[in-house]
């Protein structure tokens, strides 16, 4: 079974600042997905990034980037220029790849909680 | 718009009582899955579907029961065997094979009073 670690339980920076959230995951599988989701305060789930296994470039969008590290199992977060609207809890998720169907959903961490300070 | 639709947005249901989360998506998706969410957890995967009148237990689904008649429908029964259901409930979709195209709905809080 897949495991998803994020060993923040809560962070708090300055806004403008670059704040960086980590996550590891265990796997035997070789091709998968992984996903950061934001959730804030009205809980509900916004995709912020995504990152197919098999890609070696790291994904970027806008402010929200990631650094993936396939050997060492490691998908951290992250966001430039912090604006007080990314306050919210923070979910890295895993998904394995299938070629002929077979969906079974997520695998989720236990969350970080972002606080953005004015 | 397309979407996926959860009702009640808050539901109340007294201890011994079975209650019914709703789940509707008009985006011609073939999975669907209900996931559990508590303070300080992650979401939990209750069930899944991948197509029509078939389902599987996810991680967390003693207590629980779901059906599938309708593509667009997937319905979340939630037990007077389940020990502690209070909890934020969410419901997902996605077009199947794996979860990149997954959509969330806004979910349902479950309190038993």
């Amino acid at each position: 079974a897949q495991t998803v670690t994020q060993s923040q339980p809560e962070m708090s920076v300055q806004e403008a600042e670059t704040v960086t959230l980590s996550c590891t995951y265990d796997t035997s599988e070789n091709n998968y997905y992984l996903f950061w989701y934001k959730q804030p305060p009205s809980r509900q789930m916004i995709l912020v990034i995504r990152q197919e296994a098999y890609k070696q470039q790291n994904a970027t969008e806008n402010r929200f980037s990631v650094n993936f590290q396939k050997a060492a199992k490691s998908f951290s977060l992250k966001i430039s220029d912090s604006q007080l609207g990314d306050t919210a809890m923070y979910f890295c998720a895993f998904n394995e790849a299938y070629s002929g169907g077979g969906a079974d959903g997520l695998t989720f961490g236990k969350g970080t909680h972002l606080i953005i300070q004015p | 718009d397309g979407g996926i639709t959860q009702s009640p947005k808050y539901l109340f249901r007294k201890e011994g009582q079975n209650v019914t989360l709703s789940c509707e998506q008009n985006l011609n998706h073939d999975a669907m899955y209900w996931y559990r969410q508590d303070p300080g957890q992650g979401l939990r995967l209750i069930y899944y579907s991948q197509i029509v009148n078939d389902f599987q237990k996810g991680d967390i689904a003693e207590g629980y029961s779901v059906s599938r008649e309708k593509k667009e429908s997937f319905p979340l029964t939630v037990t007077s065997a389940q020990k502690n259901p209070t909890a934020f409930y969410l419901c997902a979709s996605s077009i199947g094979g794996s979860f990149p195209t997954g959509t969330f709905g806004s979910g349902t809080r479950l309190t038993v009073v």
